[in-house]
């Protein structure tokens, strides 16, 4: 059983177009996150939930909306893509919200705009 | 913001060798984490250290926290092809957010 899973895998698509990648936890966690590494492996915190609720946003394009259904888990939305958008996305998820929280990541998304 | 430097940026060994990765914090941390990734793949939990001064080993990995809790560093004693990958070392400051250092690529020739 896969802890933190993420769908899908891979996504190439044109520049202009929307997009969502799902993520789901089964790990009971309280809190998930979404992070972008860019191809010089740069890991960036995009947001974090914590019981549905938003508490990490940092900077980045409002064409970036994230969406917690439930706990367990937090899709994120994607309009308008741009070049500078390809990158790798990886969900994570930890117990509770708090930097000493081990985090556990999915296997990521790799999206390539073109 | 909390900046985490992380050096080397690459780093490359003969198996075997010993390898050390270091991670600076423009400000005074609550604690680190360190995870690896290996090519292709995400990251990996580690280890944390929280007390200023710590050392933590996990058989060949050394990992120690600074007496004022704004450095870090991971030492791995005769490097394996099996240590290949990018370690991170992420730093808790105020807030909910770890941020994460940019990373140092190990690779190892056999």
């Amino acid at each position: 059983d896969t802890a933190v899973s993420q769908t899908p895998k891979y996504l190439v698509t044109q520049m202009g177009n929307d997009k969502s990648i799902k993520c789901e936890q089964n790990l009971g966690h309280d809190t998930m996150y979404w992070y972008k590494q860019d191809s010089k492996k740069f890991l960036k915190i995009m947001f974090s939930y914590n019981n549905k609720e938003l508490i990490i946003n940092e900077t980045v394009p409002n064409r970036f909306s994230p969406k917690s259904p439930d706990k367990a888990h937090l899709n994120l939305h994607i309009n308008s893509l741009e070049l500078g958008d390809s990158a790798v996305y990886f969900c994570a998820s930890s117990q509770f919200a708090g930097v000493q929280e081990t985090q556990y990541f999915g296997p990521g998304t790799r999206l390539l705009v073109l | 913001g909390q900046q985490v430097m992380q050096i080397p940026q690459y780093q490359h060994v003969q198996e075997g060798e010993d390898f050390t990765t270091y991670c600076n914090s423009s400000t005074t941390l609550s604690n680190i984490q360190w995870y690896k990734q290996r090519p292709g793949g995400h990251p990996v939990f580690l280890i944390q250290l929280v007390k200023s001064g710590e050392v933590k080993k996990q058989k060949r990995l050394t990992f120690q926290f600074g007496e004022a809790k704004k450095n870090s560093s991971l030492h791995i004693t005769a490097t394996q092809t099996t240590d290949v990958g990018t370690y991170f070392c992420a730093g808790g400051g105020s807030n909910y957010k770890l941020t994460f250092g940019k990373g140092t690529l190990l690779t190892v020739n056999p």
